[in-house]
């Protein structure tokens, strides 16, 4: 059964700090891991992850992935009120008949 | 939270065909959305569906192609019309939940409709 786990579930920081959010995951046949932004609609596509320990990065985003340790990051530098949302990432593999998402990473900056 | 359902999880269908999809909720929400995942690709939303009114549909997204019926708070449908090997997709529903403040709401996923067109 494939697993995805996001840590922390919730994340309470003033502007300005540094944040580090995680997703492990074990999936069938894995492809491909997406970082998602979820606000009031739908999630926002953010990355998309397919090759071990090359970093994506846009603006003050950024995210890797370790596919031996299967475990990806997203790092959010300079932390601004606008960032504070859900973060979900989905690791995408071609063994299931559905889409894997992890609960989320409820994310809150703080003025 | 809220669970979510939808039949069928996979399917494989002829070109020129239609497809409905269903998705049913343990309990009553407001807002339904429809996304497609196509091979390689990140998720697409397609519409989104209140019930007692019409679905919204975002660019690239029509009404003829993609019908949706919202008849109450915990069941919507959406068809694939006339399909096309390009429809071949994961198909997801999900409901928006409450959220803290800051305007963020959660959202909860449906399984999922592999679909394939032949």
């Amino acid at each position: 059964e494939d697993k995805v786990v996001q840590s922390p579930l919730s994340l309470v920081v003033h502007e300005g700090d540094t944040v580090t959010l995680n997703c492990s995951y074990e999936v069938t046949n894995f492809r491909s891991l997406l970082w998602y932004k979820q606000e009031k609609k739908a999630p926002t596509f953010l990355f998309m992850l397919t090759s071990s320990g090359i970093e994506k990065k846009s603006g003050r985003l950024s995210s890797i992935l370790d596919k031996k340790e299967l475990f990806s990051i997203l790092n959010i530098t300079a932390t601004q009120t606008g960032d504070s949302a859900i973060y979900l990432c989905e690791p995408s593999g071609g063994g299931a008949d559905g889409l894997t998402f992890g609960k989320g990473t409820h994310l809150i900056i703080q003025p | 939270s809220a669970v979510i359902s939808q039949k069928p999880s996979r399917d494989i269908c002829q070109r020129g065909t239609s497809l409905t999809i269903q998705c049913q909720v343990d309990s009553q929400v407001t807002m339904m959305f429809w996304y497609r995942q196509q091979p390689g690709q990140s998720l697409t939303l397609i519409a989104t569906a209140n019930q007692g009114s019409e679905a919204t549909y975002e660019s690239g997204f029509v009404i003829d192609k993609f019908p949706i019926s919202r008849p109450n708070l915990t069941f919507s449908t959406l068809t694939v019309s006339n399909m096309s090997p390009e429809d071949s997709s994961i198909y997801l529903c999900s409901v928006g939940g409450g959220g803290a403040g800051q305007g963020i709401y959660e959202q909860y996923f449906g399984p999922g409709t592999r679909l394939t067109v032949t």
